[in-house]
């Protein structure tokens, strides 16, 4: 089985632009999790979604939002960007009922 | 709130020796505790996930124990190796809003 593929895997913005970041998640997995990685912070949880519907959030501004489509594969965006948001944006996916997540290899955001 | 504590930040051992990498949590009502490593500017990898009705877990040259009433979980890593060189995770569910709370990360080094 394929694994949580993201894309793009790198993306260099400038303040102000919106950027848009891709997950599919591994085949028959619904539920697609977000989270943003920086030196700082760490690891923080972003949002997640199962069958197209967003199940929970973290505390992130609006300007940080997400869908998922029917075949699960999720997108999240950041509008107005801001120097802080560089950061490694990781996508995982698990399948329902299960509590082990499966994650990606990362998209890389530079807003300069 | 959930807090995830991992001492130390960073740690370096001789190749061959046997490790203990630690991981604390300060809400026990936890229902299971997932160690990843991290290889740098990647994703994560899930290594092992112990289930809160659970002492312990193996897989290979790793060995995960939980204790929920002291908040404390531990991944031993037995002959360590070169290979072994990331940083490692513990991430607990959180009843909240989000889904998992990681902890600050052990950055492990290696020596051959």
């Amino acid at each position: 089985k394929a694994g949580v593929t993201q894309t793009p895997r790198y993306l260099i913005k400038t303040r102000g632009q919106q950027v848009t970041l891709s997950c599919s998640p591994i085949s028959g997995h619904r539920s697609v999790s977000w989270y943003q990685q920086t030196p700082g912070q760490g690891l923080q949880f972003l949002f997640e979604y199962f069958s197209e519907t967003q199940r929970n959030k973290g505390n992130f501004p609006g300007r940080f939002s997400g869908r998922q489509f029917s075949n699960s594969r999720s997108e999240m965006n950041v509008s107005t960007l801001e120097l802080g948001d560089s950061a490694l944006y990781l996508c995982a996916s698990s399948s329902e009922g299960a509590d082990t997540q499966y994650f990606g290899p990362g998209t890389r955001l530079t807003v300069l | 709130k959930q807090e995830v504590t991992q001492i130390p930040a960073a740690l370096s051992v001789p190749e061959g020796e046997n490790l203990v990498l630690n991981c604390s949590f300060t809400d026990s009502a936890i229902y299971n505790l997932q160690w990843f490593r991290q290889d740098p500017g990647k994703g994560l990898t899930s290594l092992l996930l112990i289930q809160s009705s659970q002492r312990e877990q193996t897989s290979g040259r790793l060995n995960a124990s939980l204790d929920k009433s002291s908040g404390r979980s531990t991944l031993y890593i037995a002959a360590s190796q070169p290979g072994d060189s990331a940083t490692y995770l513990c991430a607990v569910p959180n009843f909240g809003n989000e889904k998992l709370t990681f902890g600050t990360g052990t950055r492990l080094t290696i020596i051959p």
